[in-house]
């Protein structure tokens, strides 16, 4: 079993709609978590941390479940823009030991 | 430029040659990661420095592959005897250290091995 799962993509989804990505990881002892965005053939990079409360920031909403070791990340209003893959990420071990997830593809059409 | 630059961008060599990438991190970070990155995969984690320590390795890291970051500033990545497995993006990252939790991670370009 991988250490951080994610839905197989890809989602297609048209302009103005809702999509939600789930992320799930295995270790407990996992401490920070954060959602990456990677357009095609770039690097990833941060979209949003999570934290235990739930945190939001404009259209996008992350959730974080340390019972289920659930993670979720939530877009509304989808644009074209959004279009790209959506990478969870899991630290642990003081912060340094850092794991993606495989990453889900969004494709946003008009 | 004060973000993470890695050199070179692009290498294409025959397999059975070494290959040496390096990566200067962004001045401030003490922590340093290697990725690799297969097409519809997400960053696999090779390894991981804090100052001039290597404090962690992946499996995936065989004997073929090391890394180095002598002075605690740039790093390398040699890959010894290339296999047409190891074509893939190679990842650079560096972060800041606060207290226990993680902090972003600020990526570079990527140097893209293609082994043939």
């Amino acid at each position: 079993r991988k250490e951080v799962e994610q839905d197989p993509g890809p989602f297609n989804v048209p302009e103005g709609a809702t999509v939600a990505f789930n992320c799930t990881y295995s270790n407990s002892a996992s401490q920070s978590f954060f959602w990456y965005r990677q357009d095609c053939r770039k690097e990833p990079k941060l979209l949003m941390s999570v934290y235990s409360s739930g945190n939001e920031d404009g259209r996008f909403t992350a959730q974080l479940n340390r019972a289920s070791q659930y993670i979720s990340l939530l877009i509304r209003d989808s644009k074209l823009s959004d279009s790209a893959t959506y990478l969870c990420v899991v630290t642990y071990t003081g912060g340094f030991k850092t794991i993606f997830g495989a990453g889900t593809r969004l494709f946003v059409k008009a | 430029d004060t973000g993470v630059s890695q050199d070179p961008r692009h290498k294409i060599t025959k397999r059975g040659q070494n290959v040496t990438f390096r990566c200067d991190p962004i001045s401030e970070h003490n922590r340093l990661y290697w990725y690799r990155q297969t097409l519809g995969q997400g960053p696999e984690f090779l390894t991981y420095f804090q100052n001039e320590a290597q404090l962690e390795k992946s499996r995936l890291l065989s004997d073929r592959f090391s890394a180095e970051r002598p002075k605690g500033s740039f790093s390398t990545l040699e890959i010894q005897r290339t296999e047409q497995g190891d074509s893939a993006m190679y990842l650079c990252a560096s972060s800041s250290e606060a207290g226990q939790g993680g902090t972003e991670a600020f990526f570079g370009q990527g140097t893209r091995l293609t082994v043939v």
